[in-house]
């Protein structure tokens, strides 16, 4: 078992949608969890940055973040063509082979329709 | 102005070539990372380096070798190709002093042996 799960979709939405988008994992030393936007044939670029349980938004970005169940979203309100790409969750803790490097889920690759 | 960069962008070769990767990156910060995206697009740590340290050493055949001159450079060296070493390698890096340890990734430098 991986231990970030993502599902790589495709996921296509009309302009306007809601897009829920999410992650699992399975190792409880995640202490820090992150959400990039890889736009095609560019590098992953930092979109949300949070730590431990709870919510934070930006813009039209909100990551939530739920360690007892292990389960990490990102949702895009009012979707745009602009927001088409693959997005990644990643992931890291503060301690052992968790600490100094990032687990990437295999990422979930977003159309957004006009 | 370019937080981090990679050269070349493009690179096709043939197997049993060695060739190189430079990266740079302006932001300041003192750790750097090799990443290896596969054509699923998981993205996979190979090595850190912090202030010219290696840190992180993945489980990479050694004919891959990363080279740190100094903190805001880090180069990858790779020997005798294989048509499996076919991926976009991404540089990264952050500023792990200060606890955070999001990475800002580089363009990418897409190899393809053939």
């Amino acid at each position: 078992q991986k231990e970030v799960e993502q599902d790589p979709g495709p996921l296509s939405v009309p302009e306007g949608a809601i897009v829920s988008l999410n992650c699992t994992y399975s190792n409880s030393a995640f202490q820090y969890f992150m959400w990039y936007r890889q736009y095609s044939r560019k590098g992953p670029e930092l979109l949300m940055y949070t730590y431990s349980s709870g919510n934070k938004e930006d813009g039209r970005f909100t990551a939530q973040v739920d360690k007892s169940s292990k389960y990490i979203s990102l949702f895009i309100r009012d979707s745009q063509p602009s927001d088409s790409a693959t997005y990644l969750c990643a992931m890291r803790g503060d301690r052992g082979s968790t600490l100094g490097r990032l687990y990437f889920g295999r990422g979930t690759q977003l159309t957004v329709w006009p | 102005d370019t937080a981090v960069s990679q050269t070349p962008k493009y690179l096709v070769t043939q197997m049993g070539n060695d060739k190189s990767i430079k990266c740079e990156q302006n932001l300041g910060h003192d750790t750097m990372y090799w990443y290896k995206q596969d054509s699923k697009k998981f993205l996979k740590i190979m090595f850190s380096y912090n202030n010219k340290e290696l840190i992180i050493n993945e489980t990479v055949p050694n004919r891959f070798s990363p080279k740190s001159p100094d903190k805001a450079h880090l180069n990858l060296h790779i020997n005798s190709l294989e048509l499996g070493d076919s991926a976009v390698y991404f540089c990264a890096s952050s500023q792990w002093s200060a606890g955070r340890t999001e990475a800002f990734f580089g363009q990418g430098t897409r190899l393809t042996v053939v």
